[in-house]
């Protein structure tokens, strides 16, 4: 069965320190893969997705940066974090037809 | 523009009552999804329905897709404590083949 993991589940930063989330998938080859931003417990903001290895497509201009260094793995960074990088960042993969998609446990950020 | 609107934003009520949360569109969708998510979790996917007209039964969840694939609706019957959460529907438009348009989602409090 497919599992996907995220860490860190919390993380506390100041505000200009860099970011580093990461998300890997396991049991599935060649997903689709997704990093978005919820804030208050509220919709879903899509910030990257990739289709591919070093395939990378930006939703929303920001401060954030995606890479896929490896198929089951996507990653989140920053150089710099503002307050308003704040939020429950979630990773999400999808093979399915229909477009199902299915998400990590999320990581807390604060940025204080 | 918000693509997939949900209403009520936020519904309590009393465990053991029935309840209805609608998902709605002015764009066609090829395949649409509800998703429950609870505090500090990923959101969990519930059930794709891809045909116009179609009911799909989990349990005391009944969903059904519209008949132009426009809109979409959950009745929950006999609300429990544990259905508390968000609750989120996301549809896949016809050419978009990765992306996923997600609603702002219901939060639903049964209270016992």
């Amino acid at each position: 069965s497919q599992t996907i993991h995220q860490w860190p589940a919390t993380l506390v930063q100041p505000v200009g320190s860099p970011l580093s989330l990461e998300c890997t998938v396991e049991g599935t080859s060649n997903p689709n893969l997704y990093w978005y931003r919820q804030a208050a417990g509220r919709g879903l903001q899509l910030l990257f997705y990739s289709v591919g290895i070093g395939q990378i497509s930006s939703e929303v201009p920001q401060n954030l940066s995606a890479s896929r260094p490896q198929d089951r793995q996507f990653i989140l960074s920053s150089k710099k974090l503002l307050l308003s990088d704040s939020g429950f960042y979630l990773c999400a993969w999808s093979v399915e037809e229909h477009g199902e998609q299915f998400f990590g446990p999320g990581t807390r950020l604060t940025v204080l | 523009t918000q693509l997939l609107e949900q209403s009520p934003q936020f519904l309590s009520i009393q465990e053991g009552e029935n309840l209805t949360v609608y998902c709605n569109s002015s764009s066609v969708f090829s395949s649409l999804q509800w998703y429950r998510q609870e505090p500090g979790e990923g959101p969990v996917l519930l059930v794709t329905v891809v045909t116009g007209g179609e009911v799909k039964k989990l349990k005391r969840l009944t969903f059904q897709f519209g008949d132009a694939r426009k809109d979409s609706s959950l009745h929950i019957t006999a609300a429990q404590p544990g259905d508390t959460g968000l609750y989120l529907c996301a549809g896949k438009r016809r050419g978009s083949n990765y992306k996923l348009t997600f609603g702002k989602g219901t939060l639903l409090t049964v209270n016992p």
